[in-house]
């Protein structure tokens, strides 16, 4: 089974800090990687995905993500978090074979963000 | 406006009494999914239906069924539940587009069996 490792478990920042979360995946073909956020009480939500061409990627809300495929690695970053974006991120990993997907999306089990004011 | 709704958003019943959480999507997703959220475990898949009467195992399905027999419903079966079955569940629909289009999760089922 493929297998994807967030290495933080929580992080806490204050206000106006920079963030990078990490992320690395197990899969040794094509993939397609997702980044989702949830915040307190609520479903998750997409927060960017990388599927194929640049692999620095924008999401929402100022978030962006690099692809490294030779490290198997999609860390999360945001230059200057702010007190709303305390959440818990979930990196997910969606395997390809021949061009379509298997089905399967992997999760990591995710990172709390507490961003102090 | 488009959607997942799951039903019901909290369950609370006994060992072994059989139950069933609803999901319907209205995008027309060819794919759902059934996934269980645990603290530190983060989201592990329980089935996936990729088309009608197409259905599949994830990665912990022991103690669940489920049933696609129209597009737009996944509905997950609890025959015996088991408080190690006491957890969030999410079910979520997507386009299947080569796995690049994202989860669409509704908004949770929080189950306690007691």
């Amino acid at each position: 089974a493929q297998s994807v490792s967030q290495h933080n478990h929580h992080v806490i920042l204050s206000e106006a800090a920079s963030l990078e979360l990490g992320c690395n995946y197990s899969y040794g073909g094509t993939v397609n990687l997702f980044w989702y956020v949830q915040y307190p009480g609520q479903h998750l939500q997409l927060l960017l995905k990388y599927f194929s061409g640049d692999p620095l990627v924008k999401g929402i809300k100022g978030f962006e993500a690099e692809f490294i495929k030779s490290k198997f690695s999609f860390n999360l970053r945001k230059p200057s978090v702010q007190w709303s974006d305390t959440a818990e991120y979930f990196c997910a990993v969606n395997a390809l074979w021949r061009g379509s997907t298997l089905g399967r999306l992997y999760f990591g089990r995710g990172t709390q963000l507490t961003v102090w004011p | 406006e488009a959607q997942v709704t799951q039903n019901p958003r909290y369950l609370i019943t006994v060992t072994g009494k059989k139950l069933t959480v609803t999901c319907s999507q209205n995008m027309n997703h060819e794919y759902m999914s059934w996934y269980r959220q645990d603290p530190g475990l983060g989201l592990r898949q329980i089935y996936y239906s990729m088309n009608v009467e197409v259905t599949d195992k994830g990665d912990v399905p022991e103690g669940y069924k489920v049933s696609r027999k129209e597009k737009r419903n996944f509905p997950l079966i609890l025959e015996s539940p088991s408080p190690n079955q006491t957890s969030l569940y999410f079910c979520a629909s997507s386009d299947l587009d080569r796995g690049a289009s994202p989860l669409h999760f509704g908004n949770g089922t929080r189950l306690t069996v007691t």
